[in-house]
């Protein structure tokens, strides 16, 4: 499985857009990149999923440059509630999910 | 649906006291699988099945045994619990099927505490 680098923690304020960068080197030819969020007190909650270039919903934006070696994930617009700890997961079908220590996101009023 | 839920949400065992976890879903998903999260800590693989009947060793599996009898259930044990493994249990279940990792959807946890 690829390993993943993020930012420990991040702060934001409200209404701000939020980047939040993970490296992930070795990324395999097959691999996905997932992210996921979690509440304290919450098991974690898919966010969103790609291959590559960009894939929006309607909760956050997911940017994968050509060469797939990182991804950000954008969340446009923060608030209060979204703050919470965010996991850059990459692998494929039959694998199983890695979990690193994600990034703390703080949304300040 | 009530998707995934988990039983109980709070438990104390004394070291060496044995139990079961019981985790229920009702989203029809071929795979379950069983985390720890640990104070400040990612989520660790305990235990995963890939079907009715079939189980399969995660990250961190001694101490824990499970069993899925049923394609809805999954119950992870600990037959001897010791003080490290106080924390945080999740369930959570899977389609199965092709191309990326599959959406797992989680329970609420299980917040286990031995002293």
């Amino acid at each position: 499985l690829a390993k993943t680098t993020q930012p420990i923690s991040m702060d934001s304020y409200e209404g701000q857009e939020v980047n939040i960068t993970c490296s992930h080197n070795n990324i395999a030819t097959n691999d996905y990149i997932t992210w996921y969020q979690q509440f304290p007190s919450q098991g974690p909650r898919f966010i969103i999923q790609g291959y590559k270039t960009k894939v929006t919903n309607e909760v956050a934006s997911l940017f994968i440059p050509a060469d797939r070696k990182s991804s950000t994930l954008s969340l446009p617009r923060v608030s209060l509630s979204d703050t919470a700890v965010y996991y850059c997961l990459v692998g494929n079908y039959g694998q199983n999910f890695v979990f690193g220590p994600g990034t703390r996101l703080s949304v300040l009023p | 649906n009530a998707g995934v839920t988990q039983t109980p949400k709070f438990r104390v065992l004394k070291t060496g006291q044995s139990m079961t976890l019981l985790c229920a879903q009702d989203m029809n998903h071929e795979y379950m699988y069983w985390y720890r999260q640990d104070p400040g800590m990612g989520l660790r693989l305990i235990h995963y099945s890939v079907g009715e009947g079939t189980t399969a060793k995660g990250e961190v599996p001694d101490g824990y045994n499970v069993s899925r009898l049923k394609k809805q259930n999954f119950l992870l044990g600990l037959e001897s619990a010791a003080p490290s493994q106080t924390s945080v249990y999740f369930c959570a279940s899977s389609y199965s099927g092709t191309g990326g990792l599959y959406e797992q959807y989680f329970g609420p946890g299980t917040r286990l505490t031995v002293t």
